[in-house]
């Protein structure tokens, strides 16, 4: 089975912190994605990356980047946390159409 | 922005009747897929339906795509009070560079 996980489950940072959310997938894949869900907006797409050292912005890039040095792990940093980015983060692998999920990390700015 | 919108928002059912959920998108799509996501935790893969299919089943969901009126329904026959989660669609087009792009999703509750 396919084995996304993402380096914590819940995470409380002050604003203004830089925040770095691992995600680290063990089939392979090629293709590794980060979103964030909030209420009544779904899933939006924040970055994502094709191969090791390529990255490309998604819908929502701002106040985000990414960091893909190995193909296996891909990780999204918060330069300077602020509180609308409190959220659902979600990170995904894939190597064709079907996207695999890590369980989400649920981060709280104060 | 959402390419796919889900009908209703929230669902509520008693066990071993039918959940139907719709999902409509703006523009031509390579594909469409179902995910379910339990509370808390993370999406999982129910079904995938290409552009030149028009129906998929796999046990008790069945999946019908209509591209001329761009739109997706999930039927969930018979369900259970463990099919309680949120389902979303989600499709990958040319327009949009072939990412994945979800919609806001369908919450559904099954009473026991």
């Amino acid at each position: 089975d396919v084995k996304v996980t993402q380096s914590s489950r819940y995470l409380v940072k002050r604003t203004g912190e830089k925040v770095f959310l691992e995600c680290v997938q063990d089939m392979d894949h090629e293709n590794m994605f980060w979103y964030r869900q909030d209420p009544g907006l779904g899933l939006r797409l924040i970055y994502f990356s094709y191969d090791v050292k390529m990255k490309e912005k998604g819908d929502i890039p701002e106040g985000y980047s990414v960091s893909r040095e190995k193909k296996e792990r891909f990780s999204l940093i918060l330069e300077s946390a602020s509180t609308n980015q409190t959220s659902m983060y979600l990170c995904a692998s894939s190597r064709g159409l079907e996207a695999f999920f890590g369980q989400g990390t649920r981060l709280t700015v104060v | 922005s959402q390419q796919g919108e889900e009908d209703p928002q929230a669902l509520s059912i008693q066990e071993g009747e039918n959940a139907t959920m719709n999902c409509s998108y703006k523009t031509s799509i390579n594909n469409l897929q179902w995910y379910r996501q339990n509370s808390g935790r993370g999406l999982v893969h129910l079904i995938l339906i290409r552009s030149n299919e028009r129906e998929k089943h796999s046990g008790r969901l069945r999946v019908t795509l209509d591209t001329s009126k761009k739109s997706s329904s999930l039927l969930i026959t018979a369900s259970r009070a463990a099919d309680t989660a949120s389902y979303f669609c989600a499709t990958d087009a040319k327009a949009a560079g072939n990412k994945l792009t979800f919609g806001g999703g369908t919450r559904v509750l099954v009473k026991p």
